[in-house]
């Protein structure tokens, strides 16, 4: 499983809430994504690291902010939720020519 | 643009042997990787392709055809846990990967 954590699971939140959700690796990946799932829609890219304190958008990255101050923790902020970021976030990272996903984090907004 | 296409669902019968289809347009072209998602569980990695020509790995097999923009998944000798969505993504000229929506399969006994 690369050694990929996410938390919470699970979450509901309110409208205008901002929420923090965290992706941890324990084996010094340089490179760290930050995807969310819809249906009818494929895995598409938030935000991405490929270090400590370099980050860069992805095609979805409006609503969202990141942050890496160490290599093992990549945090996805919203900073003012919408029902529209309803979704299952997934963080992963790359090993070889593959990436490799956290479990995920399944978060409403209400 | 960049897009993957591929098939939103399919059916086949337990034994039998189904292909999954996809096409892609990118800018820039790095590889084709398929990944198998079970409800409710993240995606996990099944073969890349940057070649043309088709990688065998157990049940499972994917050809790559660059000219045409083309690949496929074959799974033979289907089995129930096999049910699950099947998602393709190519890699482009930034090394990021872009995603199909993935094919829902459902094997039947």
């Amino acid at each position: 499983d690369a050694g990929i954590t996410q938390s919470p699971r699970h979450k509901v939140t309110e409208t205008g809430t901002p929420v923090t959700l965290r992706c941890h690796q324990t084996e010094n990946h340089r490179y760290m994504y930050w995807y969310r799932q819809d249906p009818g829609h494929g895995l598409r890219l938030i935000h991405y690291s490929y270090g400590v304190k370099d980050t860069d958008k992805g095609e979805v990255s409006d609503g969202y902010s990141v942050s890496r101050s160490k290599t093992e923790d990549f945090l996805l902020t919203l900073e003012s939720a919408t029902s529209s970021q309803t979704s299952v976030y997934f963080c992963a990272i790359y090993s070889g020519f593959e990436q490799y996903f956290g479990p995920g984090t399944r978060l409403t907004v209400t | 643009g960049q897009n993957i296409d591929q098939p939103t669902e399919m059916t086949a019968t337990e034994g039998a042997i189904v292909q999954i289809n996809c096409t892609y347009q990118t800018s820039g072209f790095n590889g084709l990787f398929w990944y198998q998602q079970h409800a409710g569980e993240a995606p996990t990695f099944l073969s890349y392709n940057v070649l043309d020509g088709l990688e065998e790995k157990g049940r499972f097999s994917s050809f790559l055809s660059r000219s045409k923009g083309y690949s496929y998944l074959l799974l033979k000798e289907l089995q129930m846990k096999d049910s699950a969505s099947y998602l393709c993504a190519a890699l482009d000229s930034n090394y990021q990967l872009i995603w199909g929506a993935g094919t829902k399969l459902i094997i039947k006994p």
